[in-house]
């Protein structure tokens, strides 16, 4: 139990297309999703935190309407990241929580989007 | 000030010997929780222990550790009989808020990369 999937595992887009990368929890209610973004040989950045059926909110530094994060649904987020430029390319890992009895939040295994 | 601190980026342990990760942590919150993931090459963040705040013993998973001191604000990752593949990089992380629960957002250290040598 307690899987993630993230969709696409890889993309590759040109400069200024925006990409919708999806986080879905297969077998459990996520009440709350996170989205990090990793640099290479770094740490997990936190981008924002979402929760079904409201707004997200972002963490200081990131900007909302580059961003786009919705959650749709308690098994689904998205997040779009809208006219893409070089330096958007990165590794993106969502990660939900919500399960009953769990500390931990669960991850899904990662986006790596390259922008040329 | 940074809120976890993971002092070592690279380790080394012969296979089947036993490594410790430090974590050292900083926060006023009296109900925390710490974690320990594992970051193979493939990029999956893999859970491997957790510790809350007000647990009076250290947790145990399997082959992994965490030697919790609280006075000291240290979280360190115990890996007893080392295999090859544990090689990957080690997050140690923190959850603060009331309540417990999955539901709060989690901060990161830098991460130690471990290499396990045949």
């Amino acid at each position: 139990g307690a899987v993630v999937s993230q969709h696409p595992s890889r993309v590759i887009c040109k400069s200024g297309t925006s990409v919708k990368i999806e986080c879905r929890s297969l077998d459990f209610q996520a009440t709350t999703m996170f989205w990090y973004r990793q640099f290479p040989k770094k740490s997990l950045m936190l981008m924002a935190t979402s929760n079904e059926g409201s707004k997200a909110t972002y963490e200081q530094g990131v900007e909302k309407d580059k961003f786009l994060i919705n959650h749709a649904s308690l098994t689904l987020s998205t997040l779009t990241v809208t006219s893409a430029h070089p330096e958007d390319s990165s590794f993106y890992i969502c990660s939900a929580g919500g399960l009953a009895g769990r500390e931990t939040q669960y991850f899904g295994p990662g986006t790596r989007l390259l922008v040329l | 000030a940074q809120k976890i601190t993971q002092t070592q980026p690279g380790m080394f342990v012969q296979e089947k010997e036993a490594v410790t990760l430090d974590c050292t942590y900083d926060t006023s919150d009296p109900s925390y929780g710490l974690f320990w993931y594992k970051q193979p090459s493939s990029g999956e963040m893999i859970f491997l222990i957790y510790q809350g705040s007000y647990d009076q013993q250290n947790a145990t998973e399997g082959r992994y550790s965490l030697n919790f001191q609280k006075a000291r604000k240290s979280a360190n990752l115990v890996i007893s009989a080392s295999q090859l593949g544990d090689s990957a990089m080690y997050f140690c992380a923190m959850r603060e808020g009331r309540g417990g629960g999955s539901n709060y957002k989690l901060t990161f250290g830098k991460g130690t990369l471990l290499t396990v040598n045949p």
